[in-house]
């Protein structure tokens, strides 16, 4: 168990559809990450959280839109979604801005 | 930016029979080497790293190599046992959670 806990463990959304993703840690970390992991290609990092603000966005559509109420939740609000945007979606956190990263199981996306 | 390669990207070994993974980068400022397994369903799990100051760790079956001048990294895997059937990811970080760059990943699939 790695502290790091993602719901819904899978989604199937229209392409018209809202949808969230949740994301909790229990491990008492300050930085929270959203990753996209689409086949044959590496991680790619989306949105980090630092002490719940957000410190890097690396040019992700307005379609995501990510929330971190507090340190231990960050969610990825979804809308108007394409086909291409199908992949696993992947929680991390980590105690510092050079630590390890502790990952959760991910989010399979599906958009039809 | 920094650019990580991952070869080989499939690599089937029989029990007991070492496994290598090599990994180049690009940015000459990275220091800090992290090697990830996934299993199937899970999230990346970070089972080894290293800094620019060192040139090789080991962590019982696993080790990892650095080479700083040709900017390549390597995971080494001795006494491959069937529950090492995974994906394992290199990435290059110079500092900063917002600057991991991770590879495209090797599947490792260990032969009984």
């Amino acid at each position: 168990e790695t502290g790091v806990t993602q719901t819904p463990r899978h989604l199937v959304m229209g392409m018209t559809n809202k949808k969230s993703l949740k994301c909790e840690q229990h491990l008492g970390h300050n930085a929270m990450y959203w990753y996209k992991q689409s086949a044959k290609k590496p991680l790619e990092l989306m949105f980090v959280y630092s002490l719940e603000e957000r410190v890097e966005n690396n040019s992700v559509p307005s379609r995501f839109s990510p929330e971190c109420p507090n340190s231990s939740h960050l969610f990825l609000h979804l809308h108007t979604l394409q086909p291409e945007d199908s992949a696993l979606y992947l929680c991390a956190s980590s105690l510092s801005w050079d630590g390890e990263q502790f990952f959760g199981p991910g989010t399979r996306l599906t958009v039809l | 930016g920094e650019n990580v390669e991952q070869h080989p990207s499939t690599l089937s070994v029989q029990e007991g029979d070492s496994a290598v993974i090599k990994c180049t980068y690009s940015d000459s400022a990275s220091n800090y080497f992290p090697w990830y397994k996934q299993e199937l369903g899970k999230g990346p799990q970070l089972i080894i790293d290293i800094r620019s100051n060192v040139g090789e760790k080991k962590d019982q079956r696993i080790a990892v190599t650095l080479n700083k001048t040709a900017k390549h990294f390597s995971l080494h895997i001795t006494e491959t046992q069937p529950e090492d059937s995974a994906v394992y990811f290199c990435a290059a970080s110079p500092g900063g959670y917002q600057k991991v760059t991770f590879g495209t990943g090797t599947k490792l699939q260990v032969i009984p």
